[in-house]
């Protein structure tokens, strides 16, 4: 696609529910990041991956969050038994491989309720 | 200490200022300097990009890089009001793709 796309755009859902988010990157970039935004703040890192392979995971906040890209593009971000504290827009960014400007998606809002 | 410091503003300017955004920084290591701009409810959109130090232009566009005193600035020339938007600074420190450390974005406004 044009761009990088994110599903879906809101999510709300009851505190201790999983929820998985969806990340298209665009096509031919190989390198795939997660974000997360809380309000009036900059995104802040989760994982990145080069490849099928998570890079460097070492911003998500506890083992409840975990994702994969099983085949080098398309990545899901999970969260299990969700608390109000995960609510923030997730953001998905992707580049091509050895360049760091990354190219955003619209962000899943998610609130957890 | 945050890694990257950035004035959250807001900041609000007539329409033709000039407008200059700055961020510091603590890491050495970085070497990739970007700007990113976010409207409401969007995510960031990529507007410059610097490895190391320097100026670039781009448009209306001026990004300037001092590593020896860690200090990154975005000039805007002739702001108009689709201007308006928060302005986010990031930096990484590695040619391999990887995280980006982003400031807290600063708010402007530009007034017709």
């Amino acid at each position: 696609g044009a761009g990088v796309s994110q599903t879906p755009s809101n999510k709300v859902t009851e505190k201790g529910k999983y929820v998985e988010l969806r990340c298209d990157p665009i096509s031919g970039h190989t390198a795939l990041y997660w974000y997360r935004q809380s309000l009036g703040q900059g995104p802040e890192f989760l994982i990145y991956f080069q490849g099928t392979g998570a890079a460097d995971d070492s911003g998500l906040p506890n083992d409840r969050f975990f994702a994969v890209r099983p085949e080098g593009s398309v990545s899901t971000l999970k969260i299990q038994r969700t608390e109000r504290g995960d609510s923030a827009v997730y953001l998905c960014a992707s580049s091509l491989g050895g360049r760091t400007e990354a190219f955003f998606g619209q962000g899943t809002r998610l609130t957890v309720v | 200490q945050k890694e990257v410091e950035q004035d959250p503003g807001p900041l609000s300017v007539p329409e033709g200022a000039i407008v200059s955004l700055n961020c510091t920084y603590s890491n050495s290591a970085f070497q990739y300097f970007m700007w990113y701009r976010q409207y409401s409810r969007k995510g960031p959109e990529l507007l410059m990009y610097t490895y190391s130090s320097g100026n670039k232009e781009d448009g209306r566009f001026t990004a300037q890089v001092d590593k020896s005193s860690k200090y990154i600035s975005l000039f805007i020339r002739d702001s108009q009001p689709s201007d308006s938007a928060t302005y986010l600074c990031a930096m990484s420190g590695n040619t391999g793709g990887f995280k980006t450390i982003f400031g807290a974005g600063t708010r402007l406004f530009v007034k017709a």
